[in-house]
């Protein structure tokens, strides 16, 4: 059964930092990794998408890399900013017609002006 | 346009009422989900549709039962509600195979 854990559960950085997400999988064999963005008491922004054949993705300030061998994904977030404030989620398929994504229990990042 | 959209985005339900929750999407995707999220935040897969068709079940009490009219919608009717139930419910969807996945707001449940 997979399990998914996010590293660190809460952290609160300075604004202007660079910080790193971490997410590891008990399983190792996972197709698709996804994060998201989840603001308080709002639905979940899908940020980035690494999918089977790709091992990083960039989006603006943000890039996520994937270590197939050891189930272990990042993100990576540059020069933080207070509005990146939320909690961040990671989740994956095992591909095999399953699509359905497991997902971690979040790190809730605090960027303070 | 909102690509996931969900109704109601809150619902408070007596125990014992039996409620529904609407879903649909506009990306042409062909894969819908519903997930729930706990009090502690945690998300998990509860129903999957491809095509109209079940293709997961979660090990969901039979009480919850999901109905895909076409693959655009996906509504959850839940029976007897119970206090057990209070939860915020997603919608999502995604195309087969190539795996980014769009998530509605989420309606809140609080079941009393």
């Amino acid at each position: 059964k997979q399990e998914v854990t996010q590293i660190p559960a809460a952290l609160s950085v300075p604004e202007g930092e660079n910080l790193v997400l971490n997410c590891s999988f008990t399983d190792s064999a996972i197709y698709n990794l996804q994060w998201f963005r989840q603001d308080p008491g709002k639905g979940l922004t899908s940020l980035l998408l690494i999918q089977s054949s790709q091992r990083e993705q960039t989006s603006g300030r943000l890039n996520a890399s994937l270590d197939k061998s050891s189930g272990r994904s990042t993100l990576y977030i540059a020069a933080s900013q207070p509005g990146d404030s939320a909690t961040y989620l990671c989740a994956g398929t095992q591909g095999g017609g399953s699509e359905k994504l497991v997902f971690g229990k979040g790190t809730k990042l605090t960027v303070n002006p | 346009d909102t690509a996931v959209s969900q109704t109601p985005k809150y619902l408070v339900t007596q125990m014992g009422n039996d409620k529904s929750i609407k879903c649909e999407q506009n990306l042409g995707h062909d894969t819908m989900y519903w997930y729930k999220q706990d009090s502690k935040k945690f998300l998990k897969i509860m129903f999957s549709y491809n095509n109209k068709e079940l293709i997961i079940n979660e090990t969901v009490p039979n009480r919850f039962s999901p109905k895909s009219p076409d693959k655009a919608h996906l509504n959850l009717h839940i029976n007897s509600l119970e206090l057990g139930d209070s939860a915020v419910y997603f919608c999502a969807s995604s195309q087969q195979g190539a795996g980014e996945a769009f998530f509605g707001q989420g309606t809140r449940l609080t079941v009393v």
